[in-house]
């Protein structure tokens, strides 16, 4: 069966310092890999994913970046966490393939920046 | 703008009874569509997917699909405490190698002993 992990759980940053978060899936191969960041109280926002080794798509403009270095391990960063940064951040990973394309997501990663 | 659209609630329901979650969506694209469970502080599950036109059930679940009205439900019956939780409706589009799934905000759902 496939999991995916979430690293850390939880995180408190300053403003300015710099953010790596990091996500790993188990089971699969060649998976889709997507970074979502929920606001408090909203919905969820997709902001990269990536179909393979170092191809990664942007959604949103803005301070944070992604990066797939090996086919299971999605990383996002940032040099400098602003205040707006703060949020929920969900990975998940689909087969990429098939109907429906069905996303199954990771614990998360509760972030407040300071 | 592609949108997916969810009462945000809270809705309200005696336990034992029907509680029935709506949704819209805006892109006629959309091809499949989703409900997960959230609870407080966690992540997302997936609860069914629905890709065609009417009805599909998984145990106390059902999703219901309406093209035309570009309109998606789910319906839980013998509601169970257990049950109160966010509920997202999300709407997919497939591209080249990848599909993307734009949430609703979710509506919160709480069963009342």
């Amino acid at each position: 069966s496939q999991t995916i992990h979430q690293w850390p759980a939880t995180l408190v940053q300053p403003v300015g310092s710099p953010l790596s978060l990091e996500c790993t899936v188990e089971g699969t191969s060649n998976p889709n890999l997507y970074w979502y960041r929920q606001a408090a109280g909203r919905g969820l926002q997709l902001l990269f994913y990536s179909v393979g080794i170092g191809q990664i798509s942007s959604e949103v403009p803005q301070n944070l970046s992604a990066s797939r270095p090996q086919d299971r391990q999605f990383i996002l960063s940032s040099k400098k966490l602003l205040l707006s940064d703060s949020g929920f951040y969900l990975c998940a990973w689909s087969w990429g393939q098939g109907m429906p394309d069905t996303q199954y997501f990771g614990p998360g990663t509760r972030l407040t920046v300071l | 703008q592609k949108e997916v659209e969810q009462n945000s609630g809270p809705l309200s329901v005696p336990e034992g009874a029907i509680a029935s979650l709506n949704c819209t969506y805006s892109d006629r694209g959309s091809q499949s569509f989703f409900w997960y469970r959230q609870y407080s502080g966690k992540s997302p599950e997936l609860i069914m997917f629905i890709y065609s036109n009417g009805d599909k059930e998984d145990g106390r679940f059902t999703a219901q699909l309406n093209k035309a009205s570009q309109y998606v439900s789910l319906l839980i019956r013998d509601s169970q405490p257990s049950d109160s939780a966010t509920y997202l409706c999300a709407g997919s589009l497939r591209y080249s190698s990848a599909s993307k799934i734009i949430f609703g905000s979710g509506t919160r759902l709480s069963i009342r002993p």
